[in-house]
């Protein structure tokens, strides 16, 4: 199980609005900034989002993020085909003393 | 723009050692701005954080708690890289691996800030079979 918890699959069709959660906990998602990275078939996950909300230059502000308390969203608006990817939500956590990661959501464009 | 490629065996008998290596080009495994990340993928465990290495003065290294063999990242400022090695190694420990740049901000020796993991490598698939 991993320590930060997501929906295994979402999916959305061309122009919808798409939400993806993450929970966490005090220790980490509840004292330190999320990320989140989007990875396709057979390639290294690539970062979509820093602290919390910010966007990498390059990435479309069709993609944001979020955080409340010890949970985060990243959204995806104008839902295109290149969107269907693996999306993964990040974080320190203070009491492993490293990055957690979570169990990723497939999201799916129908 | 900063480019991470990975280079190592694909295949290591149970009980060795794996050892990758991860050469930085258009930045400096000595930045005071970066820590330099390995992670693996399987289909079991998903992205799984090892450790960092990171300099301020001096170096610093940060292990992941979970990984059962004992784990090793260390830089080489001659090369411009820096490695991973797994020790005694068991049919778990096969996964893809990837070093990524961490965008970070510093303060004697302290990571306040980061920035997220924005360069990665290639990814090394790496099997540990007889």
């Amino acid at each position: 199980q991993s320590v930060l918890t997501q929906p295994p699959s979402a999916s959305g069709t061309p122009g919808q609005r798409v939400t993806i959660s993450c929970s966490g906990s005090s220790s980490n998602i509840g004292s330190n900034t999320v990320n989140w990275y989007q990875q396709l078939p057979g390639t290294a996950p690539k970062l979509l989002i820093y602290s919390n909300y910010q966007r990498p230059s390059g990435v479309p502000d069709r993609l944001s993020g979020s955080k409340s308390g010890t949970s985060a969203s990243l959204a995806i608006s104008g839902l295109q085909y290149e969107d269907e990817a693996d999306y993964y939500c990040a974080a320190w956590d203070d009491s492993l003393n490293g990055v957690a990661f979570g169990g990723g959501t497939k999201l799916t464009v129908l | 723009q900063v480019q991470l490629q990975q280079s190592g065996p694909g295949l290591v008998k149970p009980s060795q050692t794996l050892s990758l290596t991860c050469a930085i080009s258009g930045d400096s495994v000595s930045s005071n701005s970066a820590a330099w990340n390995w992670i693996r993928q399987s289909p079991s465990r998903g992205l799984e954080w090892l450790g960092r290495t990171y300099y301020r003065s001096k170096w610093y290294n940060d292990y992941a708690v979970s990984v059962k063999s004992p784990i090793t990242i260390n830089p080489d400022t001659s090369k411009n890289q820096f490695s991973l090695r797994l020790i005694s190694v068991t049919p778990e420990d096969t996964a893809v691996y990837y070093c990524a740049r961490e965008g970070v901000t510093l303060v004697r020796g302290l990571i306040i800030s980061s920035y997220g993991m924005d360069v990665w490598g290639q990814g090394t698939t790496v099997t540990v079979s007889s």
